[in-house]
């Protein structure tokens, strides 16, 4: 689990609130994810960054805006957002993105909740 | 669109049974599936991968089978334990379709009772 990091594991705010989620992976890993969990629901696919370039934005909303400086490092920041963002956040990263056989290893994930 | 279901949302089993899990999926021809265990409060962890042209695939008490004509996948856990106790979850990627990105079934919660 020390693969992948993730700051802060519990996050309250209210929906005027400026908050931002902190990913790290010490596996050398070129691609990153930023994926929504819901109850009941699949992980969602927000964001993909591969060599820091975005390569997926799964029209999500522009309250979430991701940021990728470096291949070990990923930021998603998040403004105005609704109770219904309230969820799982959950960071992942692979060695690669191409449609292989990439095993993708997770963050602990962020339990946010938009009061 | 893709859809993938995983065949109830909790299964119950007494300890020493074996636990089996459907994972079917429609309108998507995927290269590859992979089986992720995730425990409360914890992201998924990576268990097993099976590609297309594999039938079955082992580790330890593990097994997972793939069947492309029923577009289903069946994944085994014998003598199960306790500490099996889990959200199990498939994903399918690859295939003509498809970007390489992983499409996540909304998984199945396994109790093992002692």
């Amino acid at each position: 689990e020390t693969g992948v990091t993730q700051t802060p594991r519990h996050l309250v705010m209210g929906m005027t609130n400026k908050k931002s989620l902190k990913c790290e992976q010490h596996l050398g890993h070129n691609a990153m994810y930023w994926y929504k969990q819901s109850a009941k629901k699949p992980l969602e696919l927000m964001f993909v960054y591969n060599f820091k370039e975005q390569t997926e934005n799964n029209s999500v909303p522009s309250r979430f805006s991701p940021e990728c400086p470096n291949s070990s490092h990923l930021f998603l920041h998040l403004h105005t957002l609704q109770p219904e963002d309230s969820a799982l956040y959950l960071c992942a990263s692979s060695q690669h993105t191409s449609p292989s056989t990439d095993t993708q290893y997770f963050g602990p994930g962020t339990r946010l909740t938009v009061l | 669109s893709q859809k993938i279901e995983q065949n109830s949302e909790a299964l119950n089993i007494q300890e020493g049974k074996t636990a089996t899990l459907t994972c079917n999926y429609t309108n998507y021809s995927p290269a590859y599936l992979q089986w992720y265990r995730q425990d409360p409060g914890r992201g998924p962890v990576f268990l097993l991968l099976i590609r297309e042209n594999e039938k079955e695939k082992r580790k330890e008490r593990l097994k997972v089978t793939f069947d492309t004509t029923l577009k289903q996948s069946l994944f085994h856990i014998t003598a199960s334990q306790p500490a099996d106790s889990a959200t199990y979850l498939c994903a399918l990627g690859g295939g003509s379709s498809n970007t390489g990105k992983l499409i996540f079934g909304q998984g199945t919660t396994l109790q093992v009772k002692p």
